[in-house]
């Protein structure tokens, strides 16, 4: 399995407050994505990541920002979380090497906010 | 704007079936597609990849096959075990590499 890890696992949150969601992998892979995943829409894009610093948007990106600072760390902060928030967050990491691009994916947050 | 969809939603099969799970989508100009499994409540694990290039992949009891021309894909599932049952879902990766779209999945339920 592809050394991704995401904490916290599940976290139960208030409408209006900040939280902040990690993923950390241990491969050296340049791209780091964020995924929602919610009943009857599969998986989403929220914001996705080809560098330190260099971030870019999904297609559902209202309410997030991302952050990388580091190859291994890509975070994504709720600004202030709504009901329409909850959901299972997944992150996922791929490298262009051979150019396949191929997608591996960390165990998931599940955020509930109430 | 890429759409795929996976048809049928759900599926249950007795053990020891072979089985064919379909992908479509609709803009034939993809990079790559990808299948995954899904465990209820983990993550998703990486099946086979195919590039644009490429007609099919296998790996061990899978075999996924590509026609871009009519935008389908297939993953074929051999002898099938109680422990293949799960969600099975696939990713097209179009627009400028890192726009990749899922399917919403196929549920399969292998019956000992």
């Amino acid at each position: 399995d592809a050394g991704i890890t995401q904490s916290p696992r599940h976290k139960v949150t208030e409408t209006g407050t900040p939280v902040t969601l990690r993923c950390h992998q241990t491969e050296n892979h340049r791209y780091m994505y964020w995924y929602r995943q919610d009943p009857g829409h599969g998986l989403r894009l929220i914001h996705y990541s080809y560098g330190v610093k260099d971030t870019d948007k999904g297609e559902v990106s209202d309410g997030y920002s991302v952050s990388r600072s580091k190859t291994e760390d890509f975070l994504l902060t709720l600004e202030s979380a709504t009901s329409s928030q909850t959901s299972v967050y997944f992150c996922a990491i791929s490298d262009p090497q051979g150019s396949s691009y191929e997608q591996y994916f960390g165990p998931g947050t599940r955020l509930t906010v109430t | 704007k890429q759409e795929v969809t996976q048809i049928p939603a759900a599926l249950s099969v007795p053990e020891g079936e072979n089985l064919v799970l379909n992908c479509s989508f609709t803009d034939s100009a993809i990079y790559n597609l990808q299948w995954f499994r899904q465990d209820p409540g983990k993550g998703l694990t990486s099946l086979l990849l195919i590039q644009s290039s490429q007609r099919e992949q296998t790996s061990g009891r899978l075999n996924a096959s590509l026609d871009k021309s009519s935008g389908r894909s297939t993953l074929y599932i051999a002898a099938s075990q109680p422990g293949d049952s799960a969600t099975y879902l696939c990713a097209v990766r179009s627009g400028g590499y890192q726009k990749v779209t899922f399917g919403t999945g196929t549920k399969l339920q292998v019956i000992p």
